[in-house]
């Protein structure tokens, strides 16, 4: 079975610096999806950033970029220039290539951005 | 751009009582899912669909029934509420077909309170 773990459960960053989260997950899949999605206090989930296993590239999205790290099992997400709006949660999430297509979430990580 | 809408957006309920989370969207997805995120922890699987007619339970089905009999629409039924069903409630839709894991899409949830 596959399981995500975020291991800080809340973080607290100033606005314009830059900051790193943590997910591990495990499998003995070979192909699959990595997810970071955000959850604002509205309660909405936004797709950040994904990462495909089979690339060796590390994806990024404006000012947000992973380290994938597929032998050692980690995905971090990093934030620069972090922005007040930056503030949520954010989740982790893990789906395979093929089977049922179901996520796998981690716990989430609390950011605070500081003014 | 409708997306995936959810509608209540807040419910109370009495112990025993039973009602539907409804559940649409409008952007031709074959996978639908239902999930609930307890307070401070991630999304839990309860159910998910793989097309119309076609559905499966997750992680946390039990107290939970589910039907798709469009691609559209997929409504989550509680029989009998419980306090332990207290929670806020996600429906997502993605495309998937082999080898194309699409990103799932939120609905903005359910926020039901069980008393």
């Amino acid at each position: 079975a596959q399981t995500v773990t975020q291991s800080q459960p809340e973080m607290s960053v100033q606005e314009a610096e830059t900051v790193t989260l943590s997910c591990t997950y495990d499998t003995s899949e070979n192909n699959y999806y990595l997810f970071w999605y955000k959850q604002p206090p509205s309660r909405q989930m936004i797709l950040v950033i994904r990462q495909e296993a089979y690339k060796q590239q590390n994806a990024t999205e404006n000012r947000f970029s992973v380290n994938f790290q597929k032998a050692a099992k980690s995905f971090s997400l990093k934030i620069s220039d972090s922005q007040l709006g930056d503030t949520a949660m954010y989740f982790c999430a893990f789906t395979l290539f093929s089977g049922t297509y179901k996520y796998i979430f981690g716990t989430g990580t609390r950011l605070k951005v500081l003014a | 751009n409708a997306g995936v809408t959810q509608t209540p957006k807040f419910r109370i309920l009495k112990i025993g009582q039973s009602m539907t989370l409804q559940c649409a969207q409008d952007m031709n997805h074959n996978y639908m899912y239902w999930y609930r995120q307890d307070p401070g922890m991630g999304l839990k699987l309860i159910y998910y669909s793989v097309g119309a007619g076609i559905t499966d339970k997750g992680e946390v089905p039990n107290g939970y029934n589910v039907s798709r009999s469009t691609t559209e629409d997929f409504p989550l039924r509680l029989e009998l509420a419980a306090p332990s069903q207290t929670s806020v409630y996600f429906c997502a839709s993605s495309y998937t077909n082999k080898g194309l894991n699409q990103p799932q899409h939120f609905g903005d949830g359910t926020r039901l309170s069980i008393l």
